[in-house]
């Protein structure tokens, strides 16, 4: 079985423009979350979704972050336009239940804004 | 005030020897999960032990061992016998709710341990 896959591995960008972030999850895991680790600091729950519906996005830090599972497939996350503080290290994790144990992480985006 | 606490930012261990990596939490939900997940240098997040608050016994899981005090708060992981493959960033996570709760699967994790295991 495949795992999540993210991609790409590595985006360095300019403050401003604009960068797409993809997370193919495990085949037939409703659950896709969404999270971010900025240099030094804990993980941050972005969102959640339930196959192509935004279930909780509270951890959306603003507007210029937009994530969509059209198909209840994969999900993009796209920051526009990016700022210096949108560094960091983002993860997408899926599960088939709703029991909170059995997620499974990729192995993350790193995003340098410069 | 956070919610995970890893007081720990690093650490440097022996071979072989046991390591433990302190972990408390805050809640105020009689309902929740601890979760430990290891990050090797490659990136991935890989899971390695879960305890339920309601759980009598401390979760085992082959060399990784939780030590769960519920009265202080802690969520200790134990490794015994240390290996190379070992060295890696460990991360402490709770879920706070029941966990059939419906649409409250979100982590909170800590800041980190990065474990080294010296030969």
């Amino acid at each position: 079985e495949a795992g999540v896959t993210q991609f790409p591995s590595h985006s360095v960008i300019e403050k401003g423009q604009t960068v797409t972030l993809r997370c193919d999850p495990i085949s037939g895991h409703d659950n896709l979350y969404w999270y971010r680790r900025v240099m030094g600091k804990e993980i941050k729950f972005l969102l959640h979704f339930v196959k192509e519906s935004k279930q909780d996005e509270s951890g959306m830090p603003n507007n210029r972050f937009l994530a969509e599972r059209t198909g209840g497939t994969y999900s993009t996350l796209k920051v526009q336009p990016a700022e210096l503080e949108d560094s960091g290290v983002y993860f997408c994790a899926s599960s088939q239940d709703r029991q909170g144990l059995g997620y499974t992480f990729g192995s993350g985006t790193r995003l340098t804004v410069v | 005030a956070q919610k995970i606490t890893q007081t720990q930012p690093g650490m440097f261990v022996q071979e072989k020897e046991a390591v433990t990596l302190d972990c408390t939490y805050d809640t105020s939900d009689p309902s929740y999960g601890l979760f430990w997940y290891k990050q090797p240098s490659s990136g991935e997040m890989i899971f390695l032990i879960y305890q339920g608050s309601y759980d009598q016994q401390n979760a085992t899981e082959g060399r990784y061992s939780l030590n769960f005090q519920k009265a202080r708060k802690s969520a200790n992981l134990v490794i015994s016998a240390s290996q190379l493959g070992d060295s890696a960033m460990y991360f402490c996570a709770m879920r706070e709710g029941p966990r059939s709760n419906f649409g409250n699967e979100k982590l909170t994790f800590g800041t980190g341990t990065r474990l080294t295991i010296i030969p």
